[in-house]
């Protein structure tokens, strides 16, 4: 079936850290692959997605890679600051989802600290 | 643009009465919007999707009599959580989908549901 596979958090780094959230999957064929933001108090917003291998999803500083051979999906940030302290959830759209269905990670949660 | 909002966002009711959540998409017209399940520190359970004027598809364990979902029009979709019991305390999140918006989901802030 399908899964979602992320690191268990919570993650705590200073600011200007380097971050990586590992995510990987599991799934048939070529599902596109996402990482969603969630800040305290709000919805889960979509941050970047990937929809091919090798395909690069990127969006403010974040970075994720779609790699078929390790099938996996690692969120990246050269330096966080205190504002990216949220919950980062992977996910991942099958092929046969119908519906535009969705398949969640646990979600990690980030904590910066100045 | 593309809000979803949720109502209430937080309530606290007494086992064997029914809640209603509603989600409503602001700014466009959802023609698909899906349930979500949360547990603390678990990723969310899709529990079921609907398409506007159809009933809902319930995902596999999802019992569908005691989860009532209602997408009655393109802005509103309603979970009705009947004869509540503290096993169903949870956050319940939404998201819709429209048209314009591709397949992309946006998504509501969450219920916080706990029953006494």
């Amino acid at each position: 079936g399908n899964s979602v596979t992320q690191m268990e958090g919570p993650v705590t780094l200073s600011e200007e850290a380097f971050l990586t959230i590992n995510c990987t999957y599991t799934a048939t064929g070529y599902p596109s692959l996402f990482w969603y933001v969630q800040y305290p108090g709000e919805g889960l917003q979509l941050l970047l997605k990937a929809t091919k291998a090798d395909d690069k999803g990127s969006n403010k500083g974040f970075e994720a890679t779609y790699r078929k051979e390790t099938t996996s999906f690692h969120l990246e940030k050269g330096s966080v600051q205190v504002s990216d302290s949220a919950v980062y959830f992977c996910a991942l759209r099958p092929l046969d989802g119908g519906y535009n269905k969705l398949i969640f990670g646990a979600g990690t949660r980030l904590a910066v600290h100045p | 643009g593309a809000v979803v909002s949720q109502h209430p966002s937080w309530v606290i009711c007494k086992s064997g009465t029914s809640v209603k959540i509603e989600c409503r998409s602001l700014d466009f017209q959802a023609t698909t919007m899906f349930w979500y399940r949360q547990f603390p520190k678990q990723s969310l359970m899709l529990m079921a999707t609907s398409n506007e004027g159809s009933k809902a598809t319930y995902e596999q364990g999802v019992e569908k009599d005691k989860f009532l979902i209602n997408h009655a029009s393109l802005t509103l979709s309603t979970l009705t959580v009947t004869s509540a019991h503290p096993e169903d305390s949870s956050f319940y999140i939404c998201s819709a989908s429209g048209r314009r918006q591709g397949m992309r989901q946006f998504f509501g802030p969450g219920t916080r549901l706990t029953v006494l």
